[in-house]
């Protein structure tokens, strides 16, 4: 089975330009998660999908992140304009159950952003 | 709010002890309770997951337990192995009720040597 996919696997940019990132879920994983993760610290939920809706953007700072999940499959984070405290690693996971039984979460390898 | 911590911050020991990190959460309405490794520059692999109303888990050399009332929850890694060398994270998920938004502690950073 195919694990959950994500690219790029760096990403250095100048803070105001802009970046997006891309995930695939495992195969009928019907929620899938972004985290972010500063470094030393442990992953912080960003957004969450069930299938192509947003179940939480709580934690989201919509200001200048946006992510989406058009077709229910792959999503797309995008962060415009950056700002130095983005430098983290952008983390994907996904789920097969959806947002009434959480069960176990599988994880991308990560995208590492370093902003300058 | 949910916090978790995680103790030690980092543990550093030769190979064969027997060892034992902790979670400990504030909120005890806990879903349930996963614990990760972090290789370095990886993402995260689960390890166990445990259901609020289990107590423990087993996997291989791994055993976790869970005591809700307490907020705490500890994995057991018998035998330690240099390849056991990662950063352990324990994640917490809030009873069901609303959406699920995960809480995670910082980690244990786990140098096992030969």
């Amino acid at each position: 089975e195919a694990g959950v996919a994500q690219s790029p696997r760096y990403k250095i940019i100048e803070k105001r330009q802009s970046v997006a990132f891309w995930c695939n879920p495992i195969s009928g994983h019907a929620t899938l998660y972004w985290y972010q993760q500063i470094l030393g610290q442990g992953p912080k939920l960003l957004i969450q999908f069930q299938n192509n809706g947003v179940v939480d953007d709580s934690q989201l700072p919509k200001d200048r992140f946006s992510a989406e999940r058009l077709k229910g499959v792959d999503s797309t984070l995008k962060i415009q304009p950056a700002k130095l405290e983005d430098s983290a690693v952008y983390l994907c996971a996904s789920s097969l159950l959806g947002r009434e039984g959480y069960n176990e979460q599988f994880f991308g390898p990560g995208t590492r952003l370093t902003v300058l | 709010k949910q916090e978790v911590t995680q103790i030690p911050a980092a543990l550093s020991v030769p190979e064969g002890e027997n060892l034992v990190l902790n979670c400990s959460f504030t909120d005890s309405a806990i879903y349930n309770l996963q614990w990760f490794r972090q290789d370095p520059g990886k993402g995260l692999t689960s390890l166990l997951l445990i259901q609020s109303s289990q107590r423990e888990q087993t996997s291989g050399r791994l055993n976790a337990s869970l005591d809700k009332s307490s907020g705490r929850s500890t994995l057991y890694i018998a035998a330690s192995q240099p390849g056991d060398s990662a950063t352990y994270l324990c994640a917490v998920g809030p009873a069901s009720g609303g959406s699920y938004i995960p809480t995670f502690g910082r980690g244990t950073s786990l140098i096992v040597h030969p």
